[in-house]
Order: C-alpha cells, then sequence, then structure tokens
C-alpha cells in the first residue's frame, strides 16, 4: 500500500534560516506528489507539485522541492524562511496509473518561524 | 467566486446522534473527497466520489456515510456508530486525479 513518511515532526527556526522538510513515499508505480500548507485559521492550500519533467520545482513564496526518484523522495526547501512560514505543512502523493485514487498524506510537520 | 464551502464551520453533537456535514463546490469539479485531521495524524481519507451516483469508501469509512446525489454536492453523514466522531473534518474536489482543492473545514465535536 501506498504510505507517506515525513521525518520532521515539528521543526523550530528563526528568520532568515534555511529550511528542508523531508518527506518520502512508498510506491512502485509513477506518481504525482504535493506539498500543501495550512496556516493557522486557514484552507488547506497548495504549495506546489510535481506531475512529471523537471524534477527541481518552484512553488508560491519562495519554495521549491526536489523529486529524487531513486529516494523516494520530495523534500521541500526554502533558502530564507520568514515569521510568516509558521504554519503546517503536509506532503502527499497520488498514483498516475490508479485512476481517481485520492491523495495519501504524510502525517505534516509543524514549522514554527520566530522573529 | 469558485470555491469550495462547507457548514457550519463549528458543530456540536450529543453522542448517539447523527450528524450531516455539508460540502458544496462550484468548480465543475467530477470528483470529491471527504478528509479527517487529527492532531498529529495528518489528513485521511473517509470517503470519494469520482462521480455523480458513484462513490467509494477510504482508508477510514467506518461510522460515516455520504451520498452524491448531484454534482456539486457531496454531504457526510457521522453516524452514531463513529466510535471517535470529534475532529476537522475537510472536503476537497478535483477535476482529475491529481491537484485537489479544499473547503475550509467544519470542527466536530461530539460530547
Amino acid at each position: 500500500a501506498q504510505s507517506v513518511s515525513q521525518h520532521n515532526h515539528h521543526v523550530i527556526l528563526s528568520e532568515a534560516a534555511s529550511l528542508e522538510l523531508g518527506c518520502n513515499y512508498s510506491y512502485g508505480g509513477t506518481v504525482n506528489l504535493f506539498w500543501y500548507v495550512q496556516y493557522p485559521g486557514q484552507h488547506l492550500q497548495l504549495l506546489l507539485k510535481y506531475f512529471s519533467g523537471d524534477p527541481l520545482v518552484k512553488g508560491i513564496k519562495g519554495f521549491e522541492a526536489e523529486f529524487i526518484k531513486s529516494k523516494f523522495s520530495f523534500n521541500l526547501r526554502k533558502p530564507s524562511v520568514q515569521w510568516s512560514d509558521t504554519a503546517e505543512y503536509f506532503c502527499a502523493v497520488n498514483a498516475q496509473d490508479r485512476a481517481g485514487t485520492a491523495l495519501i498524506f504524510g502525517k505534516g510537520t509543524t514549522l514554527s518561524v520566530s522573529s | 467566486d469558485g470555491g469550495i464551502t462547507q457548514s457550519p464551520k463549528y458543530l456540536f453533537r450529543k453522542e448517539g446522534q447523527n450528524v450531516t456535514l455539508s460540502c458544496e463546490q462550484n468548480l465543475n469539479h467530477d470528483a470529491m473527497y471527504w478528509y479527517r485531521q487529527d492532531p498529529g495524524q495528518g489528513l485521511r481519507l473517509i470517503y470519494y466520489s469520482q462521480i455523480v451516483n458513484d462513490f467509494q469508501k477510504g482508508d477510514i469509512a467506518e461510522g460515516y456515510s455520504v451520498s452524491r446525489e448531484k454534482k456539486e454536492s457531496f454531504p457526510l453523514t457521522v453516524t452514531s456508530a463513529q466510535k471517535n466522531p470529534t475532529a476537522f473534518y475537510l472536503c476537497a474536489s478535483s477535476n482529475d486525479r491529481a491537484e485537489q482543492y479544499f473547503g475550509p473545514g467544519t470542527r466536530l465535536t461530539v460530547t
């Protein structure tokens, strides 16, 4: 069965520090990969997505993620975090060859940024 | 303004009562989904529907039921059989098997 692992449950950073959140998935076929963010009191919203092509994808607000197929990983990065990046981040995956499959989510990483 | 609406935002019920959570979308999406979010658990899939009058169980369907009579509506009923119903419920939709759009959620408290 598919699964998604997020290695960091809670990350605490100071403003301007660099961020990397780990995400690994288990599935042998072709996948679509996503990072979603949930700011306090707001909707879950899409940060970035990977379907195919260039494995380095750029999203909103300066975030990027790199798909490394050999490692089944899709880590999220940002070179310099801001206080406003404080939120919960979810990695998600679904399989391209399974029609109608819903997303499988990781358990989430809470990011706290201090100013 | 296109989007997904969920109502109400907060819902309180007594144990033993069924309760129905509303989800409406005007994005003209075929697929709709219900997730449950608990602290430290991420989002877990309850039910999903790819087309009107059709739906499939997700990972944690026990104690829940859904209907899909209209493309834009996908209500979720939390029955008295659900052993731990207090949670944050999120509805989503997508127009293909990929990117999903989420509603604001309903926080259900059962006492």
